[in-house]
């Protein structure tokens, strides 16, 4: 498998229910980001952990992440049908880096009125 | 809030042409970056830049890809003989560091006919 692989590739809930997507990764990172994407447009970064950082909040957005593990899982609390879009990880590598991406495949998340 | 742009929101060339994507990044970003997603696949990384040069290029990233940052604001992407398999969205992005959150744009979708 690749860097950066999301699990479910697609999730369908309703309103108001909590949304997790997994990531699992292989290489040593030095964080990793989650992005939203609307159909068809641009991505819109949500959150960045880093290595050294366990857990992160950021409104309804909730991420962690285990490098014992390397995998790292979102979460989305009371969802809204505007929270409908794919969502990526992406990890930034250790090391000496300039910001280079990897991202996964994604879920595709359904959050049904 | 400050944003990323990119023009053309969408191009149509004839196989063989050249396309020159642009981008505006972030005005006190340092770090810039292309990206493309071919329809229904992740997105993938291209080329980071910095310092004026290339800093990582990807295997994608062949001797038909140039890119410039002709002067303090713009970078742009250059595909000299297009082939059909170029079609995809291509996506620009900028870091104030190498390590932290990348912004992107929303994207030009370029179509090789």
């Amino acid at each position: 498998s690749q860097q950066g692989e999301e699990d479910p590739q697609a999730l369908s809930i309703q309103e108001g229910e909590n949304a997790t997507m997994n990531c699992s990764y292989k290489t040593s990172i030095n964080n990793l980001q989650w992005y939203r994407q609307n159909s068809g447009r641009g991505l819109v970064h949500l959150i960045l952990i880093r290595s050294n950082e366990r857990e992160k909040h950021s409104g309804r957005l909730r991420v962690t992440l285990d490098t014992s593990k390397k995998s790292s899982s979102l979460l989305i609390t009371a969802s809204r049908a505007a929270d409908t879009a794919s969502y990526f990880c992406a990890t930034a590598p250790g090391g000496t880096s300039y910001g280079k991406l990897t991202f996964g495949q994604g879920t595709i998340l359904t959050v049904h009125p | 809030e400050p944003e990323v742009t990119q023009t053309p929101s969408h191009q149509v060339t004839q196989m063989g042409q050249e396309v020159i994507l642009r981008c505006v990044p972030i005005s006190n970003h340092l770090y810039f970056y292309w990206y493309r997603q071919i329809l229904g696949q992740k997105v993938e990384f291209l080329v980071s830049f910095y310092n004026n040069e290339i800093s990582e290029k990807s295997e994608i990233f062949d001797d038909q890809f140039s890119v410039e940052r002709p002067d303090g604001s713009n970078f742009t992407l250059k595909i000299r003989s297009t082939k059909l398999e170029d079609s995809a969205m291509y996506f620009c992005a900028s870091a104030r560091q190498g390590v932290t959150e990348a912004f992107f744009g929303q994207g030009t979708r370029l179509t090789v006919v």
